[in-house]
């Protein structure tokens, strides 16, 4: 299955300290995306990114969050000194590119549950 | 600022009759929709879509309505089966073709309920 893999699934961090999420699109995608979900609300997009480029990070807090794709290896959204509203589900997503026209979909990994204690 | 609501936050279904779930939308720059199905603990899983060009679209037992006019498109489900209980999110985005693409604005979620 060469689906969207996010790990880690579930990670618990007391505040202040970092948190590293790690999304591998699907083969053959370049195009990445990460959502975040608080809870009792609809997913809401944070950054799209390509190979070692950040192409839109209007969705991202200020400060603290951070993403990127690198040349090699999977994409990371990494949470600096984490408070307790940083607790959410944060979902990557890929895509072949962003051409609607194609008949291009955008899949959605598992998620990752972070809980801030 | 809410550009696409689903104002109904829950919909209670009997197994094989119609599931319609309703989106709205503010924004006249959304040009492509999708829906989303998710269960609990579980990424979204892409269901359907269809771009403004079109008013209609259909795959098997889905099908996407989109009244540009009105700025509303609904998500028909016929017949309901129990496994199509799961919350549905409703997705927008601008730029046909364009880097906005992948930028999806979701709806808060309908959860629906097909009872045997």
């Amino acid at each position: 299955n060469a689906g969207v893999m996010q790990n880690p699934r579930h990670l618990v961090r007391r505040r202040g300290q970092e948190a590293r999420l790690r999304c591998s699109p699907m083969k053959g995608h370049s195009h990445v995306y990460w959502y975040r979900q608080l809870p009792e609300e609809g997913l809401k997009f944070m950054v799209y990114l390509q190979k070692e480029n950040i192409i839109d990070e209007s969705g991202m807090p200020k400060e603290r969050f951070s993403a990127e794709f690198p040349k090699e290896g999977p994409s990371i959204l990494r949470i600096q000194q984490v408070v307790r509203g940083d607790s959410a589900a944060y979902f990557c997503a890929s895509s072949l590119h962003p051409g609607q026209n194609s008949g291009n979909t955008i899949y959605f990994g598992e998620g990752s549950w972070l809980t801030v204690v | 600022d809410q550009q696409v609501k689903q104002n109904s936050p829950s919909l209670s279904v009997q197994e094989g009759r119609i599931s319609i779930l309703n989106c709205d939308y503010t924004n006249s720059m959304f040009d492509y929709f999708l829906w989303y199905k998710k269960y609990p603990a579980e990424g979204p899983t892409f269901l359907i879509s269809i771009s403004s060009i079109k008013d209609k679209n259909e795959d098997g037992r889905f099908t996407v309505f989109l009244n540009k006019s009105a700025k509303h498109l609904s998500l028909h489900i016929v017949p309901s089966q129990p496994g199509d209980s799961a919350v549905y999110f409703c997705a927008a985005s601008a730029g046909a073709g364009g880097t906005s693409y992948g930028k999806l604005t979701f709806g808060q979620g309908t959860i629906l309920t097909v009872h045997p």
